[in-house]
């Protein structure tokens, strides 16, 4: 069965840097764009990164490019969200979802890890 | 940039009733990239509907999609109990790529 596990949430100060990897298994994780969508405390859902099945393009939502950057390592089945000048505003669940490129939506989530940016 | 708007914020109902959602888009979307998800409490969301009508795999023929154009909505014919949850709309488009509604909560009357 379709498997996505986030790891390196935490706790990081305002400025600092943090990297977070989405392990993926049970389907060929080479052939699919893999997403980072995030959730603040009590708020909907946000749309943060996507990179392609091969690494070749990678899209931002408005409010992390040019901080956070996003790569895959197909030998490993993992997605990593490299999140630079965190702000408080960064803090949230950040998930990791496969997408269903037919009807380009997320068909599986992982169970999110949390990103919490406070002094 | 097109904006997802969802209503009710909140829908009070009981199990057995039937639930209308709906999700607006500012600008017109294509009905294949419209997408519908149910979060509960501490899970994450899950994937309901695709293409604005497409049940996912493993999703009771309780829940329906319909819509085109700028108005879609989400049906629950008759609500479980498992059903009272946050419910997401989700379009594929451009700039942002992918843009969520603010969700509708429908809660135990």
């Amino acid at each position: 069965q379709v498997q996505l596990v986030e790891s390196g949430g935490g706790v990081v100060q305002p400025g600092r840097s943090l990297r977070l990897s989405c392990a993926a298994s049970g389907f060929t994780f080479s052939s699919y764009s893999i997403h980072w969508v995030r959730q603040a405390p009590g708020k909907g859902l946000e749309w943060v990164a996507v990179i392609s099945y091969d690494g070749s393009n990678k899209y931002y939502g408005d409010s992390v490019r040019g901080r956070f950057t996003i790569s895959r390592d197909n030998s490993k089945n993992t997605v990593y969200l490299q999140m630079n000048s965190l702000r408080a505003e960064d803090t949230a669940v950040y998930y990791c979802a496969k997408e269903d490129e037919q009807w380009l939506c997320f068909d599986y989530w992982g169970q999110g890890t949390l990103v919490t940016v406070s002094s | 940039e097109i904006v997802l708007t969802q209503s009710p914020g909140t829908l009070s109902l009981s199990p057995g009733e039937r639930a209308t959602l709906s999700c607006r888009a500012s600008q017109s979307v294509s009905s294949s990239y419209l997408a519908w998800y149910q979060q509960k409490p501490g899970q994450a969301p899950r994937l309901l509907i695709s293409g604005a009508s497409s049940r996912a795999t493993g999703i009771p023929d309780r829940f329906s999609g319909s819509g085109s154009g700028t108005d879609f909505t989400l049906t629950i014919s008759r609500l479980e109990p498992e059903d009272f949850a946050v419910y997401y709309c989700q379009r594929y488009g451009s700039s942002p790529l992918f843009t969520f509604g603010p969700g509708t909560k429908v809660e135990i009357k």
